[in-house]
């Protein structure tokens, strides 16, 4: 099962902030915060991940509260392109296992809808 | 720019028929995973490869599927004999050496349709 609860949509107006929030209480102290999305018809897309330290690349920031229960995937300037299916996934770091602490469990995600 | 190709992107058989679908894996990583999209289930794990050696395949219908990377350049999943439930979107993703963490690039998916 999903460790992650997010909302089922959101819209956003082109050029504005995009903020996607996430909940993850039962995150264990070695599992790190993925997110990845998925434009209709194409394969998911890595964004971004973090542990504990807010995290910023070309694509978006990822903010994580200080007990790691929730984050916030930040799109700073979203355009109509943005719009997919945004997937939180909490999962332990590591070359994997048989164990399964490879496995991401992909959820229902945020249908983020860009607005002109 | 490195990406992670599958063939074919859609097929369409008749049910009993053998599937085959293959992946090429972005060069130097060494995880492959297998994942099914379906509107009901969504995305689900099949295979998960390190190193060319399948770590788990749990996921998978054992009776009718089979995943395998005969070289570090190409994993194959078949389904034999296929049936009309097994219609999906079939997702390949490779993942770097190295880590932790460790990220997963997909490809563009092979679209399923059997009749």
């Amino acid at each position: 099962d999903a460790k992650t609860t997010q909302p089922t949509s959101m819209d956003c107006a082109e050029g504005r902030a995009a903020n996607l929030p996430c909940n993850h209480s039962t995150i264990s102290g070695n599992e790190y915060v993925y997110w990845y999305r998925q434009i209709h018809s194409q394969g998911p897309q890595y964004i971004i991940h973090g542990l504990k330290n807010n995290e910023t690349n070309e694509m978006a920031s990822l903010i994580i509260t200080e007990d790691r229960k929730s984050s916030t995937l930040i799109l700073p300037h979203a355009t109509l392109r943005d719009t997919a299916v945004y997937y939180c996934i909490v999962r332990a770091g590591g070359g994997g296992t048989t164990s399964g602490t490879y496995k991401y469990i992909f959820g229902t995600g945020t249908r983020l809808k860009v607005l002109a | 720019d490195a990406r992670v190709t599958q063939t074919p992107r859609d097929k369409v058989t008749e049910m009993g028929q053998e599937v085959t679908m293959r992946c090429q894996p972005i060069l130097g990583h060494n995880t492959v995973f297998w994942y099914r999209q379906t509107m009901m289930q969504g995305l689900e794990l099949l295979a998960y490869f390190r190193n060319r050696a399948p770590l788990d395949d749990s996921g998978m219908p054992k009776d009718r599927f089979s995943a395998e990377m005969p070289d570090a350049t190409l994993a194959t999943l078949k389904i034999q004999p296929s049936e009309p439930r097994d219609s999906a979107v079939y997702f390949c993703a490779s993942g770097p050496r190295g880590g932790p963490p460790e990220t997963q690039y997909f490809g563009p998916g092979t679209r399923l349709l059997v009749l």
